[in-house]
């Protein structure tokens, strides 16, 4: 059972549109990201969050946004997007420490 | 070179065999050590972490660290047709925040 949530699941969206992916944890984790992934290659981090009201940019995150106003919530924004945005989004959280991330069911955006 | 590498595979086992996944890092630094199964079209899911040298076994996975080698990996026993996935090694520095992730070793396991 997921404890962390993204949506829209997929999402086809036209060029010079401003997007939103939504992604909501219920385990009360501090720590946050968002990841990028293209098929068969390594996730790439976009953004992270060490807590509300802090994050932190990733490799791949200067065409992107996000917030942290509360824990349970990290939403990843994309002010007018592009063709070159198509890929999988994923979110995850961890427990403070070296743990692992839990992901999300990931967002498929698709920019045409 | 990549931080964390990986053969992309495919690895093809048949089924009740080992499946060994391999995994090399270049950071000295790195502390903690991840094995995530991803299967086609979903989002990664942890399988394994691993701090110190040695083995680490859970069920029919044993994953294995060499931090003098900057060597990871995973050993898959009795390899099932539902162990068919990418697997992906990431790797963490103790007080960094980033996980690198390696791009996966795709496992296809033979019925």
């Amino acid at each position: 059972e997921a404890d962390i949530y993204q949506t829209p699941r997929y999402l086809v969206i036209g060029t010079g549109k401003k997007i939103t992916l939504e992604c909501s944890q219920t385990m009360g984790h501090d720590k946050m990201y968002w990841y990028q992934q293209d098929p068969g290659m390594e996730l790439h981090l976009i953004h992270y969050s060490y807590g509300v009201n802090s994050t932190e940019k990733g490799d791949l995150s200067s065409e992107s946004t996000v917030s942290r106003i509360r824990t349970e919530h990290f939403p990843l924004t994309l002010e007018s997007a592009r063709p070159s945005h198509t890929s999988q989004y994923l979110c995850a959280s961890s427990e403070p420490g070296n743990y692992g991330y839990t992901f999300g069911s990931g967002t498929r955006l698709t920019v045409v | 070179q990549k931080e964390v590498e990986q053969n992309s595979g495919p690895l093809s086992v048949p089924e009740g065999a080992i499946a060994s996944l391999n995994c090399t890092y270049s950071d000295r630094v790195s502390q903690s050590f991840f094995w995530y199964r991803q299967y086609s079209g979903k989002s990664p899911e942890l399988i394994m972490s691993i701090y110190s040298n040695g083995d680490k076994e859970d069920g029919r996975f044993t994953a294995q660290l060499n931090k003098a080698s900057q060597y990871v990996s995973l050993l898959i026993r009795d390899s099932q047709p539902s162990d068919s996935a990418t697997y992906l090694c990431a790797v963490k520095n103790t007080g960094g925040f980033k996980t690198i992730f390696g791009a996966g070793t795709r496992l296809f396991v033979k019925a």
